[in-house]
């Protein structure tokens, strides 16, 4: 069974700093990961998908890496801004079990100006 | 392009009363799934639509939900009769259809439901 873990699970940073969360999955059989944020009270919102061939995505100041192998990927934040601050949830696409997404717990981002 | 919608946004109902829930994915998306989130939980999946059939519906809790999707549109989930741990945040999500998985999915804002 696919387990999916984030760590950690908050964070406060201050305003500019760069900073990495970090995925863990158990089972390296996916299709595919998607990092998501979600504001409070607010839907998900799709920031990079890398698929299982691919080794990292950019968008911006986001760069999202992944190592099927190890089961793991990062996701890193250049220059940090207090609009950053959201949970930040990682999501894998399993081979096994269907295409559904297995989700992580998430991590709280506290962005301080 | 308008993106999943979801309504109603909150629903507070009684235990033992019935709620459907409403989503309409992206124009041409075939693919459309369920997801919710209980209090302090991961998001966890419900079911998986491809276009009117139920693709994979393991992660429903059990029969009190019935989900639906007449001509491949719209879906409906229904919570028959509510119970109290029901209560969380319900996800649609669409994505396209071609290959196994390939696809981003898209997420609509979801449906709180409380049931007291």
């Amino acid at each position: 069974k696919q387990e999916v873990t984030q760590i950690p699970a908050a964070l406060s940073v201050p305003e500019g700093e760069n900073l990495v969360l970090n995925c863990s999955f158990t089972d390296s059989a996916i299709y595919n990961l998607q990092w998501f944020r979600q504001d409070p009270g607010k839907g998900l919102t799709s920031l990079l998908l890398i698929q299982s061939s691919q080794r990292e995505q950019t968008s911006g100041r986001l760069n999202a890496s992944l190592d099927k192998s190890s089961g793991r990927s990062t996701l890193y934040i250049a220059a940090s801004q207090p609009g950053d601050s959201a949970t930040y949830l990682c999501a894998v696409r399993v081979k096994n079990y269907g295409q559904n997404f297995v989700f992580g717990p998430g991590t709280r981002l506290s962005v301080l100006p | 392009e308008a993106g999943v919608t979801q309504f109603p946004s909150h629903s507070v109902i009684e235990k033992g009363q019935t709620v459907t829930l409403r989503c309409d994915p992206i124009s041409g998306h075939d693919n459309l799934y369920w997801y919710r989130r209980v209090m302090g939980k991961e998001i966890k999946f419900l079911l998986h639509f491809v276009k009117e059939s139920k693709q994979d519906e393991s992660g429903m809790p059990n029969n009190r939900f019935l989900a639906e999707r007449t001509g491949g549109t719209y879906s409906t989930l229904k919570v028959q009769p509510a119970e109290l741990e029901d209560s969380g945040v319900y996800f649609c999500a669409s994505s396209q259809s071609r290959g196994q998985g390939y696809y981003e999915q898209y997420f609509g804002p979801g449906t709180r439901l409380t049931v007291t």
